[in-house]
């Protein structure tokens, strides 16, 4: 198992440009999530997704779109871009209810918007 | 609602001292608590999870945490301390009953001295 992988791992965007974040997982996990990463801030949830189809925002969804067409990916659209959006973004997926609720990380994307 | 406090963004230890990070949760039904770490430029990892069974918990690495119910505390420790143990520790707590979330501290960093 590949586990959960991201593209690209680092970025750079002008402000006001968009871009999609790629996040996939190949353990057949119902719950996926974007998380950001700033110093001093922990992990913030942006989005997450119970099962294809089915998308809710989380703690700081502004500026930021996501979409589940299939269980294994879940991508994160960033519509135009600001410089308050450079961050280091994590996904993560979980079995859920049966798999006691741990998450699995990718290795992660550095987005920086100048 | 549910929150983590980790005391300490910053903790420093002599290589072979006492690891003691702490972390204190919020939580209206009862727990999973988990500690993760993240090495430089890494994903985050599952070091160990509380799930109502044993309050002692063991993870990888040597760690272990115990869950306190009357100190609503889930402190992480780890006898001797290892120059690869430098790495920023966070800690989780599950989101409400039925809920895939997790509510992340917002981490300490542990630097290991020679």
């Amino acid at each position: 198992n590949a586990g959960v992988t991201q593209t690209p791992k680092f970025q750079v965007l002008k402000t006001g440009q968009s871009m999609t974040l790629q996040c996939a997982q190949d353990m057949n996990h119902e719950y996926m999530s974007w998380y950001r990463q700033d110093p001093g801030m922990g992990l913030r949830l942006i989005h997450y997704s119970v099962g294809a189809g089915i998308t809710d925002q989380g703690e700081v969804p502004n500026g930021y779109n996501v979409s589940r067409s299939t269980t294994e990916d879940f991508p994160l659209r960033l519509l135009s871009a600001a410089p308050s959006q450079t961050s280091v973004y994590f996904c993560a997926s979980s079995y859920g209810t049966g798999g006691g609720y741990e998450q699995y990380f990718g290795p992660g994307t550095r987005l920086t918007v100048t | 609602a549910q929150s983590v406090t980790q005391l300490g963004s910053h903790v420093s230890v002599s290589e072979g001292a006492l690891v003691l990070l702490r972390c204190n949760y919020s939580s209206s039904v009862p727990p999973y608590l988990f500690w993760y770490v993240q090495y430089p430029n890494q994903g985050l990892q599952l070091l160990l999870k509380y799930t109502s069974a044993a309050t002692l918990v063991k993870g990888i690495n040597g760690f272990e945490a115990e869950f306190k119910k009357s100190e609503t505390s889930f402190h992480l420790t780890k006898p001797s301390a290892h120059m690869s143990d430098a790495a920023e520790y966070f800690c989780a707590v599950r989101g409400l009953k039925g809920s895939y979330q997790l509510t992340f501290g917002k981490g300490t960093k542990l630097s290991v001295i020679p």
